[in-house]
Parts: structure tokens; sequence; C-alpha cells
């Protein structure tokens, strides 16, 4: 079964750094593009980053970009979403998908607040 | 960055009702549209790519259609199991989703 599963959510003080995890079973994932997108609460889908295949392409959002880093490991099998510098409005639900031009796999997502 | 336009926000439908959300597009897309459902507490769930394809295990009274920079989504037959939140999605120039529309029961 092709599936995600994210980790590393919590709570975070605004201005704190925190590192969320992907790891992705029953496909290939060396393959992909691999994409991160948030939903704050109630609120609507935001594509966040992306990542090529070998990791030689990452594209941001432009609210993020600079304070977030995307990065995978295919030796592991493992996509990450590093965030330094959080602030309240990036408290959201945090989903890995697979794909560039569409996203056909996601996770259950990780929960992200930011908050004192 | 192109902006998706969801229209409308919400709608309230009976089964049996055919139901169409529309999304317009600030440019010109070619072909990198897709369309997503998410239910409250769930990942969403891709329906539609690249305009008209329906994806895999997707039942066939979704469809997709247009081009240029209006797009639709249409369910022929509303189910129960079709109220819902549904999302468009483009990737002609970065990547962006729509606003969603909120299916729900009439």
């Amino acid at each position: 079964e092709v599936q995600l599963v994210e980790s590393g959510g919590g709570l975070v003080q605004p201005g704190g750094s925190l590192r969320l995890s992907c790891a992705p079973s029953g496909f290939t994932f060396r393959n992909y593009w691999m994409t991160w997108v948030r939903q704050a609460l109630g609120k609507g889908l935001e594509w966040v980053a992306n990542i090529k295949q070998d990791g030689s392409e990452k594209y941001y959002v432009d609210s993020v970009r600079g304070r977030f880093t995307i990065s995978r490991d295919n030796a592991k099998n493992s996509l990450y979403l590093h965030m330094n510098s959080l602030r309240a409005e990036d408290t959201a639900v945090y989903y890995c998908a697979r794909g560039y031009y569409h996203y056909d796999t996601w996770g259950q997502g990780t929960l992200v607040i930011v908050s004192s | 960055d192109i902006q998706l336009t969801q229209s409308p926000s919400s709608v309230s439908a009976s089964v049996g009702d055919r139901v169409t959300i529309t999304c317009r597009a600030s440019q010109v897309i070619t072909s990198w549209l897709a369309w997503y459902q998410q239910k409250p507490g769930k990942a969403p769930k891709l329906l539609i790519y690249s305009v008209f394809n329906l994806q895999s295990g997707v039942p066939s009274r979704f469809s997709g259609s247009g081009s240029g920079t209006d797009f639709t989504l249409t369910i022929s037959s509303l189910q129960p199991e079709d109220f819902a939140t549904y999302y468009c999605q483009q990737a002609n120039s970065f990547l962006s989703f729509g606003g969603g529309t909120k299916v729900d029961i009439k």
C-alpha cells in the first residue's frame, strides 16, 4: 500500500524551530517529486514547498522562503521540512504529498501550533 | 503567481442533484489543473488531474472540463459520501490552490 506518514509536529514558541518528517512506504521514493502543503485550522490548502527527486531543485512559497528548508534523504527514505523563525501564522496541519503537477498520495498530517 | 478563484464558496444540494463547481484562474493554464475532495479531519483526495483525467478508483460521476482560465468540476448525481469541500489546484506557474467549495446537505 502506498502511504505517507508525517511526524514531528507540536507546540513551539514564536521564533522557535521544528523539524517535520515524512516517511514513505509502498513506492520508490527516489523516483518522485515530493511536496509539503499546509492548512490552517478551518482554512484552505496552501502549497509550502517541493523538492525534486534528487534534491537538486527546491521551491518555496514566498511566506516561508528563507525560514523553511525542504530536504530529503533517499537512502533513508525520508522527507523533511526544517522550520525556523516560526510565526503564529505558521500554525497549521502540515501534509506531505507525492507529486509535482498534482498530488496522488497524502499523509494524514501533523499539527504545528506556534504560540507562547 | 496564478490565483485561483472558486465559485460558489458553498452550495447546498440534495442526493441525486447535479453539482457544478467553477475554478477561474488569473492567467491562462495549459493543462496542469487538478481537483481534490476533502472531508473534515482527513487529508485531501485527488479526484481529477490534468483538467479531465479521472484518478484511479474515483467514481465516474465526477468529471472535469475547461480550458484557458475557466475550469469546472461536475458531480453528475450527488451521493451521500460526496458531501465535502472541494479544491482546485494549478501547477502551470508555481503551485496554488483555490479557496475551496463546501458542498453540504440541503
